[in-house]
């Protein structure tokens, strides 16, 4: 089966500039999340989706960070305006539900530096 | 609070001895855990899991891990690493009331010598 594909692998941005990031998950994963890991450290949650509806967004900088999953499929993160410290990687990750049964896949990640 | 501990910032073993990885967790509820290898550039993959059953798990790659309740552990092992296992080595955990998101620790960097 494809993998969890997100785009671009690398985006340099200067500050105050937006940046949006694109996640495609494993075909009939209903359940999409976006992790930051900053440089040196684990993953930490951003947004959990289950279809469309973000059911676990306490995580997500909302004055500056959004996201969307229409159709309950692709996601995009957008960041607006991004400051120096977002330079991260944002990864993306899907499931076949929030369970235990449900490991979770993840993409490449998207590698972000902010200047 | 929930948390999750990896002691062990970096890890030098040398090919072929055997390597242990600790991890840690705090967590009110019966939590499920994991471990993930990420190799440079690359996502996470998973290595195996732990929901309940027997406590000593198997993954892939040669890797197993063992969970202990009574010392909140669940460390990897594996008997003989492999030049091809240095990586960036992560632990996590999640649980019901946590509506199963995974709680990463900050990793073990693993480098392994000729």
């Amino acid at each position: 089966e494809a993998g969890v594909v997100q785009s671009p692998r690398y985006k340099i941005i200067e500050k105050k500039q937006p940046v949006a990031f694109w996640c495609n998950p494993i075909s009939g994963h209903n359940t999409l999340y976006w992790y930051r890991q900053n440089l040196g450290q684990g993953p930490e949650l951003l947004i959990r989706y289950e279809n469309e509806e973000a059911v676990d967004d306490s995580q997500l900088p909302k004055d500056r960070f959004s996201a969307e999953r229409l159709k309950g499929v692709d996601s995009t993160l957008k960041i607006q305006p991004a400051e120096l410290g977002d330079s991260a990687v944002y990864l993306c990750a899907s499931s076949l539900a929030s369970g235990q049964g449900s490991p979770l896949h993840f993409g490449n990640g998207t590698r972000l530096t902010v200047t | 609070a929930q948390s999750v501990t990896q002691p062990d910032i970096h890890i030098t073993v040398s090919e072929g001895a055997s390597l242990e990885l600790r991890c840690n967790y705090s967590y009110g509820a019966t939590p499920y855990l994991f471990w993930y290898v990420q190799s440079p550039g690359q996502g996470l993959q998973l290595l195996l899991k732990y929901f309940s059953g027997d406590t000593l798990v198997q993954g892939i790659k040669g890797f197993e891990a063992e969970f202990k309740r009574s010392q909140s552990s669940f460390n990897l092992r594996k008997p003989s690493v492999h030049w091809s296992d240095a990586a960036e080595y992560f632990c996590a955990v999640g649980a019901l009331n946590s509506g199963y998101a995974l709680n990463f620790g900050k990793g073990t960097s693993l480098l392994v010598t000729p």
